[in-house]
């Protein structure tokens, strides 16, 4: 069946350094993969979107990568703040479907 | 633009009553979604609708689930009867055409459902 893992442990980061978080997928095959944010008591908010056929994508601090070889993608926060915490969930779109499957969420915390 | 709006925020019911959740999408968005998150897991898509159509109801328990989109806009979810396991957020998210892969999805904040 299809699976999607992110880090289920919270990922502790010092301020300033550069969080990275793994979204892995099994018996799927993704046309397309975003990256949302979430805090408490809020509904998730869209961050990047990357296509199958890009390897990278930027916006300001955050980067993307995906990895349809080892079925991956991870996204980076560089230089971290700590209003950078929250709960990142990666989500995954098939062609034709137009049907989001998201992963289970990591949880990072940068501290001061 | 206004974003997505649910109501309510927060319910407490007793097992085996009944609730119902209400959505207002982003206008002009022709696709709304309902997903259901239990604590400390992603969203699960219970259903989604193109315009005033089902396109995937694959997960919805259909014997105490369900919705319906009111005129291609409005959405309510309902639950009857109510079961414990069913404790979670109702999240309701909204997308521009859910034919594009560029589209994106825009949530709102959900409403917290207690089953006691």
């Amino acid at each position: 069946s299809q699976k999607i893992e992110q880090n289920s442990e919270a990922l502790n980061i010092q301020e300033g350094k550069t969080a990275t978080l793994t979204c892995n997928y099994t018996n799927y095959s993704p046309a397309y993969l975003q990256w949302y944010r979430q805090d408490p008591g809020r509904g998730p908010v869209f961050l990047l979107l990357i296509r199958e056929n890009e390897k990278e994508k930027r916006k300001e601090r955050l980067k993307v990568t995906f990895d349809t070889t080892l079925k991956q993608s991870l996204f980076h926060i560089t230089a971290s703040q700590p209003a950078d915490s929250a709960t990142y969930l990666c989500a995954l779109g098939a062609w034709g479907t137009y049907k989001y499957i998201f992963g289970t969420g990591t949880r990072l915390k940068v501290l001061a | 633009e206004a974003g997505v709006a649910q109501s309510p925020r927060y319910k407490i019911i007793e097992k085996r009553q009944s609730v119902a959740f209400w959505c207002n999408p982003i206008s002009g968005h022709a696709t709304l979604y309902w997903y259901q998150q239990i604590l400390g897991q992603g969203p699960k898509l219970l259903i989604q609708f193109q315009n005033n159509g089902v396109v995937d109801d694959s997960q919805l328990p259909k014997d105490r689930f369900s919705a319906e989109r009111l005129k291609g806009v409005d959405s309510t979810l309902k639950i009857q009867p109510a079961k414990l396991e069913d404790s979670a957020v109702y999240l309701c998210a909204s997308s521009p055409t859910g034919r594009d892969t560029g589209d994106t999805l825009h949530f709102g904040n959900g409403t917290r459902l207690t089953v006691t």
